[in-house]
């Protein structure tokens, strides 16, 4: 199955700066979603974005599918972005609709 | 807003009980998909359903079944709880035949004692 590797595992950033996190995959996709798991455990859908470059606010993401990676910036970071980052891929095209998830990218922002 | 309720938070079940998780969505997927999420292991699929009364094996199926009679709700049953099962589990939907956005529900915390 199609591996997904996030980097780096843990990140610790002073309120207002800003970051870049890193997701790799092994294989073709054409489904690739990032999501933020709030401290209740909800994942939330930042972005849908399987290739090209996107942006909602303070965040951004793009996807080179051709080389298999995906990167968000989260710019002038806040507390309430701490929390830990999902990506997940999927290839329908293998018949299947599920995602595979990368392990995570856990964010702490410090005031 | 797609919006998918999960029936419960937080659960508490004693071994060997028969366990109903139910999960419900509001916007006519046809995809439904059951996680469970362990710390060091990620997010892992046990089943999902791609229609009314279908259903397929994701990565550890092992210990769980699931029911979709209706296409608004899939029920994962753990037909006698273990406390390897002692988990967070997230239900998730899906539009349609293809890579489509998934949407998760708020995930429900179960402790098997």
């Amino acid at each position: 199955g199609i591996q997904v590797e996030q980097s780096p595992p843990d990140l610790i950033l002073q309120e207002g700066a800003n970051s870049t996190l890193r997701c790799n995959f092994s294989d073709s996709v054409n489904n690739l979603q990032w999501f933020h798991q709030n401290p209740w455990g909800q994942l939330i859908n930042l972005f849908y974005i399987p290739s090209g470059t996107k942006q909602n606010g303070r965040l951004s993401a793009t996807t080179v599918a051709t080389e298999r990676y995906s990167l968000l910036y989260i710019s002038s970071s806040q507390t309430t972005d701490s929390g830990v980052y999902f990506c997940a891929v999927g290839n329908s095209g293998a018949g299947s609709y599920q995602l595979t998830f990368g392990k995570g990218t856990k964010l702490s922002v410090i005031p | 807003d797609v919006k998918v309720t999960q029936s419960s938070r937080y659960l508490v079940k004693r071994t060997g009980e028969k366990v109903f998780l139910e999960c419900v969505q509001d916007m006519d997927h046809e995809n439904m998909f059951w996680y469970r999420q362990d710390p060091g292991l990620g997010l892992r699929l046990i089943y999902f359903s791609y229609d009314v009364k279908m259903k397929e094996k994701g990565d550890i199926p092992e210990g769980y079944s699931v029911s979709r009679e209706k296409k608004e709700r899939f029920s994962l049953i753990l037909e006698s709880a273990s406390t390897n099962q002692t988990s967070m589990y997230l239900c998730a939907s899906s539009f349609g035949q293809g890579p489509y956005e998934q949407y998760f529900g708020p995930g429900t915390r179960l402790t098997v004692t």
